[in-house]
């Protein structure tokens, strides 16, 4: 069975300050998927990052960052320098790579972890 | 480029009555998921369809659940009768799958459907 954790219930920063956010996951699968999510207070879910379990280059996206770490399980977020605007509820996933479907192969469904509340204080 | 469109925003019913969630996904996207957000459980998937038949309906959480794609263009939730603990989030989301070895697109939700039976 696929599991995503993310330990850390609540984080607290003040504004430009780094965090970063932890995710642990476990699976059987050799190919898989890993995603993050932000969900504003708006309420909408928002895509951040995808990243296969092929390539363990870590990325950067302006003052955002992700470690893949393959031997750890581990798929951490690190955002640098972080805003007021940067508050939400960020959310670790992962997806097994294939499954039985109508018309071929496609993505399984997405494990949420239960999600870490950002607050950024002015 | 519209995204994945789901109505209405906010329902309030109350315990008993049918509740019906709507989504129409993006155009072109094959494969569509609908979720449930709530505080005890986070995110669960509650079934997903491919090219319009569904895939993996375990998350159902009863048979009051019921799901439809009657096309690509197009799905239902259907709750009957509702209950107060069916109050919740209902995220509808879709992608398209392109395979193993192709570059599928990652989830796309839309922005939920807030549901309270009272």
């Amino acid at each position: 069975a696929q599991k995503v954790t993310q330990a850390q219930t609540e984080i607290s920063v003040v504004e430009k300050e780094d965090v970063t956010l932890d995710c642990v996951y476990e699976t059987r699968d050799t190919t898989y998927y890993l995603f993050w999510y932000k969900q504003p207070p708006s309420g909408e879910l928002v895509f951040l990052i995808r990243r296969n379990s092929f390539d363990e280059q870590n990325e950067i996206s302006g003052r955002y960052s992700w470690n893949f770490q393959k031997s750890t399980s581990s798929f951490n977020f690190t955002i640098t320098a972080s805003q007021v605007v940067d508050s939400a509820v960020y959310f670790c996933a992962l997806s097994e790579a294939r499954v039985r479907n109508a018309g071929g192969t496609s993505y399984g469904k997405l494990t949420f972890g239960q999600g870490t509340i950002l607050t950024v204080h002015p | 480029d519209a995204g994945v469109i789901q109505s209405p925003r906010h329902e309030v019913t109350e315990m008993g009555q049918e509740v019906t969630l709507r989504c129409k996904p993006i155009s072109g996207h094959n494969s569509l998921f609908w979720y449930r957000q709530t505080m005890m459980r986070g995110l669960e998937l509650l079934i997903y369809f491919n090219n319009n038949v569904p895939i993996d309906d375990s998350g159902m959480p009863e048979d009051r659940f019921s799901a439809k794609m009657p096309n690509a263009s197009f799905s239902t939730l259907k709750i009957q009768p509702s209950e107060p603990r069916d109050s919740a989030v209902y995220f509808c989301a879709s992608s398209l799958a392109r395979g193993v070895r192709g570059r599928s697109s990652p989830l796309h939700f839309g922005n939920g459907t807030r549901l309270t039976v009272t």
